[in-house]
């Protein structure tokens, strides 16, 4: 059963905290993005991976941090420069970074920081 | 940056008329891509519509591009209750050489009323 899984659904930690969001794929895709929502929002883009052992920022990638040691795992560090981390964050996968190819998206995960 | 505009922001129709939801957007694009999510949920791919296509089709859905006024439309036809969601457009660039970004519009949500 192919696909993305996100854990936890829900994450709340006390403001301060760095707390890590995973992210898997089974896909065998090269590419992986990190999406941030807020409420009523599209998606911004935090950080992408092209391919294993690489990454860059995206257009909100201040305190945030990732690494991609594995081509299935993607995780998401929100560290506690993060002003405000609240929010519905979303992982992609798509199969190469370019080309005209859908992504496929997790479930995501809800963090409230407190 | 968000570089699609969806129109109308909320949409509310009967089961069983069309829905036809807008996007702008603003820099030349590889591609345009549909959206569809549902509450609280990842968000799930419609259809992607490269920039030299002006229109695609779906199953009920129908997809327009014009290059020329930067816009797309997504009509749904017949719909149901099920289709009940926030869809969005986004639109993929060259960024950083050949990776393809994602920019994602702010959605429309559809209600669809039984």
């Amino acid at each position: 059963d192919g696909g993305i899984t996100q854990s936890p659904k829900y994450l709340f930690r006390k403001e301060g905290q760095n707390v890590t969001l995973s992210c898997e794929q089974n896909l065998n895709h090269d590419a992986m993005y990190w999406y941030r929502q807020d409420p009523g929002q599209g998606l911004r883009l935090i950080y992408y991976s092209q391919i294993v052992n690489d990454f860059q920022k995206g257009d909100i990638a201040e305190g945030y941090s990732v690494s991609r040691e594995k081509k299935e795992s993607f995780p998401l560090t929100v560290t506690s420069a993060q002003k405000n981390p609240t929010a519905f964050y979303l992982c992609a996968s798509k199969l190469t970074a370019a080309g005209d190819y859908e992504q496929y998206f997790g479930p995501g995960t809800r963090l409230t920081v407190t | 940056s968000q570089q699609g505009e969806e129109d109308p922001q909320a949409l509310s129709i009967q089961e069983g008329e069309n829905a036809t939801m807008n996007c702008s957007y603003k820099t030349s694009i590889n591609n345009l891509q549909w959206y569809r999510q549902n509450s609280g949920r990842g968000l799930v791919h419609l259809i992607l519509i490269r920039s030299n296509e002006r229109e695609k089709h779906s199953g009920r859905l129908r997809v327009t591009l014009d290059t020329s006024k930067k816009s797309s439309s997504l009509l749904i036809t017949a719909s149901r209750a099920a289709d009940t969601a926030s869809y969005f457009c986004a639109t993929a660039n060259h960024y950083g050489g050949a990776t393809n970004k994602l920019i994602f519009g702010t959605g429309t949500l559809l209600a669809v009323q039984p």
